[in-house]
């Protein structure tokens, strides 16, 4: 158990739906990333957030937003779904302290389906 | 832009040694980590690199050399519980984390 909590843990919905994941980081973690996973595929970064702040972006749609709350959890916004945003979607978090690399901890990941 | 890249596949017999490359091209380099992620499961933390040389820990070693924007990890005495997605990481100037696109490692008996 890696500390780090996502709900749910898994959602169907239809096209043209908007859905809301949630993540709580490892308790004293200031750093919350998103990542999407799609079938047999790595990691695509999308967003990280520290400390509330928007720190970092990567391949993230218009259609998908996310905001990190005072107590630190999380929050990935998805909207006008498409079938092509099926996929895995993994919180991770770390302590992110100095601009070095530091050890994320991968929440258990939300399994979306879009029909 | 930005990539890294790893074997897409590698399959070794128990017991065995095997190692998996990476290279990377990015822009700001903090370092090359090391991930493994079972079917379904989460990718856990395996090792980290921000200096050239090898770091070991355990049946796990993971090498880097900067001037080269190469990596690997090297997994010794290979068990069937081993059969895993690795990927490679760097943490790009930006803060930005770049994934491999992963290696799927196959351990037979």
């Amino acid at each position: 158990d890696s500390g780090v909590t996502q709900t749910p843990k898994h959602l169907i919905t239809a096209t043209g739906q908007r859905v809301t994941l949630r993540c709580s980081p490892r308790s004293g973690d200031l750093s919350v990333y998103w990542y999407q996973q799609s079938l047999d595929q790595g990691l695509q970064f999308l967003i990280q957030y520290y400390n509330g702040e928007e720190r970092a972006k990567g391949n993230i749609l218009e259609r998908f937003s996310a905001q990190q709350f005072p107590d630190l959890h999380s929050e990935l916004n998805l909207s006008s779904l498409e079938l092509g945003d099926s996929a895995l979607y993994f919180c991770a978090s770390s302590v992110e302290v100095t601009n070095s690399y530091n050890e994320q901890f991968f929440g258990p990941g939300t399994r979306l389906t879009v029909l | 832009g930005q990539s890294l890249e790893q074997p897409s596949e590698v399959t070794a017999v128990e017991g065995a040694i095997v190692q998996i490359n990476c290279t990377y091209q990015t822009s700001g380099f903090y370092g090359l980590s090391w991930y493994q992620q079972h079917d379904g499961g989460a990718p856990t933390f395996l090792s980290y690199n921000a200096l050239d040389g090898l770091e070991e820990t355990g049946r796990f070693s993971s090498f880097l050399s900067r001037s080269d924007s190469y990596g690997y990890l090297l997994l010794q005495e290979l068990q069937m519980k081993d059969s895993a997605s690795y990927f490679c990481a760097v943490k790009t100037g930006g803060f930005k984390t770049i994934f491999g696109a992963g290696t799927r490692l196959f351990v037979k008996a």
